[in-house]
């Protein structure tokens, strides 16, 4: 099936660096990725929609200036946790549909982010 | 806004059968998720429903009622491997993001 490759699997930073997170695509090609975030014991809620070759589409509530997405290739999406604080500590995944109909989504394997 | 609810927490005992519920009230609806996802790790797909009635697929099964926006995901043959948070979600339209329920965390206690 479908992999979806992430990485870091895990970071630690100190608050007010940024932090790169990318997720690629390894045996298909994805023009959409979606971008999530988990704190412990809460669901996975939706940061943003990664384009390739656009502008990513943000969630309500989600600050384009400090989560900044990048998906230059049709394998390759970012993410990028700029000046860091505690709060922004979490786990990020990201995913991307399969096109086989069904439309499922697969999901790399997540990034934990712990800002010190 | 989007609601999806299930239970918060769920015990079964290995070998039983366990049924995990999900209603939703969603604007739209192009088709119901469950996955599983064990602490720290990604989630995993286990079924989709856009049809009314129940799939299954080995130890698993879904089923969906749209007339009631309702779902819920049974597994038998419980394994203590199975604690984990299964998640279920629901795609509201053509190819949008899913929006995901809180999950339930279900135990399997000997």
């Amino acid at each position: 099936g479908a992999v979806v490759s992430q990485h870091p699997s895990w970071v630690i930073c100190k608050s007010g660096t940024s932090v790169k997170i990318e997720c690629r695509s390894l045996d298909f090609q994805a023009t959409t990725m979606f971008w999530y975030r988990q704190f412990p014991k809460q669901s996975l809620m939706l940061m943003a929609t990664s384009n390739e070759g656009s502008k990513a589409t943000y969630e309500q509530g989600v600050e384009k200036d400090k989560f900044l997405i990048n998906h230059a290739s049709l394998t390759l999406s970012t993410l990028t946790v700029t000046s860091a604080h505690p709060e922004d500590s979490s786990f990020y995944i990201c995913s991307a549909p399969e096109r086989s109909g069904r439309e499922k989504l697969f999901f790399g394997s997540g990034t934990q982010l712990s800002v010190l | 806004g989007q609601n999806i609810d299930q239970p918060t927490e769920m015990t079964a005992t290995e070998g039983a059968i366990v049924q995990i519920n999900c209603t939703y009230q969603t604007s739209g609806f192009n088709g119901l998720f469950w996955y599983q996802q064990h602490a720290g790790e990604a989630p995993t797909f286990l079924s989709y429903n856009v049809l009314d009635g129940l799939e299954e697929k080995g130890r698993f099964s879904s089923f969906l009622s749209r007339s009631k926006g309702y779902s819920y995901l049974l597994l038998k043959e419980l394994q203590m491997k199975d604690s984990a948070s299964y998640l279920c979600a629901v795609r509201i339209s053509g190819n949008t993001p899913l929006v995901f329920g809180k999950g339930t965390r279900l135990s399997v206690i000997a």
